[in-house]
This record gives C-alpha cells, sequence and structure tokens, in this order.
C-alpha cells in the first residue's frame, strides 16, 4: 500500500539559512500534520492542514510556516535556521472519510551547522 | 501536555504477551485511545486505536476499562522486532487535523 512520501530523506544547512520539506500524503486522505523530534526527545506536533486549511497549530516558530497545495500536497517551510532546529521532522496523513488514523512518513532528518 | 500517563520501560521475553499499560484519567468522552510505536528514528507506527471497546487486529490486541480511564495494549507473542518506544495518545478525531500529544512513551525491550 502507498505510504507517505517525504522529501529530501536527509537534508545539510547552515545557521541562517532556509529548508523546504516537502510530504506528500496518502493518496486521497486530505489532513497532513506535521511533527518535530529533537535528539532524545519525543515527537511534538508543529501544525496540520485539512482541505488546504490550517486546522491545529502547535509550538511551531515564527520562523516557520507551511501549506497545503491543491493536489494536497503539502510543504514546511523554514527560515533562519538556528541550531536548534536540527531534528527529525515526521509529516503524517489522515483522511476524515476512512478512519482518522494518523499515518507517519519516515521523516526528514534536519543537521544545522 | 501528553495527558497520558506510562511506565518508562519494561522488558518482556521473546514469545511472551507484553502488556503495556496506560493511564488516561483525564480522557473525555469524545477522545478514542490511540497507539503507536517508534521503533529507533523510523516515523511512528500505527498499532490500534479505541473509543470503549476492546479492539483487536492483526498486530494487537487493545483493553479500555469501563470507565476508560486507563487502557492495555497486549502484543500476544513478542518478538524481538518489537522492541520500540510505545506511545499511548488519547486524541479526538473532530474537528480534522487534531493534534497527537505523544507522552514519553515506554520503552519496550524484548529479551530473547
Amino acid at each position: 500500500a502507498a505510504g507517505v512520501i517525504q522529501s529530501p530523506r536527509h537534508l545539510i544547512k547552515e545557521k541562517r539559512e532556509t529548508a523546504t520539506l516537502k510530504c506528500y500524503p496518502i493518496p486521497r486522505h486530505d489532513t497532513v500534520y506535521w511533527y518535530q523530534q529533537g535528539p532524545g526527545q519525543d515527537p511534538q506536533f508543529l501544525i496540520s492542514f485539512y482541505e488546504k486549511m490550517q486546522s491545529d497549530k502547535g509550538s511551531i516558530p515564527d520562523r516557520f510556516s507551511a501549506q497545503q497545495f491543491s493536489d494536497y500536497h503539502s510543504e514546511l517551510n523554514m527560515s533562519s535556521l538556528e541550531l536548534g532546529d536540527s531534528a527529525l521532522y515526521f509529516c503524517a496523513s489522515s483522511s476524515l472519510a476512512r478512519g482518522d488514523e494518523q499515518f507517519f512518513g519516515p521523516g526528514t532528518r534536519l543537521t544545522v551547522l | 501536555d501528553a495527558k497520558t500517563t506510562q511506565p518508562p520501560s519494561m522488558d518482556c521475553a521473546e514469545g511472551r504477551a507484553a502488556n503495556l499499560p496506560c493511564n488516561h484519567s483525564t480522557i473525555s468522552g469524545n477522545e478514542y485511545v490511540y497507539w503507536y510505536r517508534q521503533i529507533h528514528s523510523q516515523g511512528p507506527q500505527y498499532i490500534i486505536h479505541g473509543l470503549k471497546n476492546n479492539e483487536t487486529n492483526e498486530m494487537a490486541s487493545l483493553i479500555i476499562t469501563e470507565d476508560r480511564k486507563s487502557s492495555t495494549l497486549i502484543l500476544p507473542h513478542a518478538t524481538l522486532r518489537d522492541t520500540a518506544v510505545y506511545y499511548c495518545i488519547v486524541s479526538s478525531p473532530r474537528p480534522p487535523g487534531n493534534q497527537f500529544y505523544f507522552g514519553t512513551g515506554t520503552s519496550l525491550t524484548v529479551i530473547p
């Protein structure tokens, strides 16, 4: 079965640079979520979108923004990167009509030098 | 903040049942109990979820107490590949997009 696709899988950036992470949900899923997992920490919710509208918002820094496009894929844009932004970033998707469980992608490992 | 409490770690002998408890005393009527696991930096993997009835699938069974204040995830025959951090999460599926609060989870080690 198709799963959530995230790209890139690994990304290395310098401080103060920008980064864009992409998420392609499972086909026919209408909701996407972004989570951040720092080293040795548990996943922390950042933001979610349902039908291209922001649905819930967590501890997402003002330097980060995200959106969901008409084809339901989502992008997380991160600017003025800091060392503390180094983490795993997971995207998940769910379907209002198909059970609501969140299915997670493999993650993007961001390293800020 | 996480709405659940789990023991930080547990061991289980290979081939035996692993019973992972979770307390969620403040669960509200429209919130489900979800269980996920994470194997070393991979994406969290969905296991099972339920509202108030016990549930079983090919991976595990979920037992929810009648007052819904606690639950137990049962892996009937644990294997070494079940070694992971297990998260118990309570969340309402409405409105769509509700966040999951991941607590610290239970680190399960399956011992040969």
